[in-house]
Order: structure tokens, then C-alpha cells, then sequence
């Protein structure tokens, strides 16, 4: 148990629905962050919310939309997304946006048919 | 563009023997070093940071640095099968902000009793 909580942790749909992958964490951390894992590739830094504010958004298709309404919760809405989507989605939170510990939530599998 | 490079492996070792894992990087400014340890199906954990040239030692885990070679290792001591999993190397940029984290594809590390 990091402490990061994520939900749900599978997810199966269709390129025409829309869903959300949800984050919450307890540690107090003001920094939140998504990440793609795809297999065999490296982890990929989809958004940086710090302070709730995002400071960071990697080039990443609009068919992801974070949200993040307070520091201590942070959503992935998703829509019209394709198979290439499908990935582990992984949520993690720092005190800081200055690397020291970067604390993973379990994530969210996602399968896109 | 930053790249962090690991052997994909699968590298393979009896238990008991010394695993060895590489990493080199592109980035000559990259000042933050760290190893994390993902298990099948689960998310990523860190296990060792290392910030300066030389050595760190932490019970059976040893981290080495060269920044002048951009090389990284993680040396497993008397390696048990519960180390088996996939080990990511990570390297973070001058600023040391999360924007900067750049992940290796990871080793895949089996021991075998």
C-alpha cells in the first residue's frame, strides 16, 4: 500500500464510450502526475498537476482530459480512444515537483475493443 | 531528445549469485539517478537513489554512478527468486523537476532457485 489509491484497476471499452480512471492519495503530496506504460516501452509522462495546477502536458492527445480538482484527487477522462490506447495507466504523487520519491499508485489497466 | 538505455533482457541468474544491471544515458546535465523494481502486474517501486559518483550501498542493493561514463548500475547480492521482476532505471535532468524523469524500458530479472 503506497498510500496512492487508483480505481478502477481494469477497464474494458469500446472506442466509442467515455469513461474516467480516478486517483486519490493520502500522503499529503502536491504533486500529481499520469503516466502511460505500454509493453516494452518505457514509462511515458502523460500530465504534471502541481498544486492542482498543471504544469505539464506532454503532447498528449486531447481524447485524454485530466482533471484535477484538489491536490489530493486527480481524474483521466477518456474518450473516442483507440487500441494503441490500450496500456497500463499509472497515477503518482511527490511532496514536490522536485524528484525525490515518486510514489505509484497500482493502476489502471485499460483495453480499448 | 533524452534517452535512458537498459538491456531488455531476459537476464537470467541462480540464487545466491550477484545480479548485475546497466544503464546509460544521453543527458550529460542528468543530476538525480534511481532504480525502481516493478513486479508482474504491478506498479513500479523505487529501490535506490544515487545523486553523486561512486557507490551506495543498501543491504543486499548496491547503486553505482559515473556521471563522466553517463553509466548507472544496481548490483542485487546474493539474489533470491523474490527478486525476480523488472528493474527500471530512471534519470532525472538538471532541475531535477519531474518534467525532466526520463524512464529506461527496464531489465527483466529472473533468479532461479
Amino acid at each position: 500500500e503506497t498510500g496512492v489509491t487508483q480505481t478502477p484497476r481494469h477497464l474494458v471499452m469500446g472506442m466509442t464510450n467515455k469513461k474516467s480512471l480516478k486517483c486519490e492519495q493520502h500522503l499529503g503530496h502536491n504533486a500529481m502526475y499520469w503516466y502511460k506504460q505500454s509493453a516494452k516501452k518505457p514509462l511515458e509522462l502523460m500530465f504534471v498537476y502541481n498544486f492542482k495546477e498543471q504544469t505539464e502536458n506532454n503532447s498528449v492527445p486531447s481524447r485524454f482530459s485530466p482533471e484535477c480538482p484538489n491536490s489530493s484527487h486527480l481524474f483521466l477522462h477518456l474518450h473516442t480512444l483507440q487500441p494503441e490506447d490500450s496500456a497500463l495507466y499509472l497515477c503518482a504523487s511527490q511532496p514536490g515537483d522536485v524528484v525525490n520519491t515518486i510514489y505509484f499508485g497500482e493502476g489502471s489497466w485499460l483495453t480499448v475493443v | 531528445q533524452k534517452e535512458v538505455e537498459q538491456n531488455s533482457g531476459p537476464l537470467s541468474v541462480p540464487e545466491g549469485a550477484i545480479a548485475s544491471l546497466n544503464c546509460t544515458y544521453s543527458d550529460r546535465g542528468s543530476q538525480s539517478f534511481f532504480w525502481y523494481r516493478q513486479y508482474s502486474g504491478k506498479s513500479p517501486e523505487l529501490i535506490m537513489s544515487i545523486y553523486s559518483n561512486g557507490d551506495k550501498e543498501d543491504g543486499r542493493f548496491t547503486a553505482q554512478l559515473n556521471k563522466a561514463s553517463q553509466y548507472v548500475s544496481l548490483l542485487i547480492r546474493d539474489s533470491q527468486p523474490s527478486d525476480s521482476a523488472t528493474y527500471l532505471c530512471a534519470v532525472n535532468g538538471p532541475s531535477g523537476s519531474a518534467r525532466q524523469l526520463t524512464f529506461g524500458s527496464g531489465t527483466q530479472l529472473t533468479v532461479l532457485p
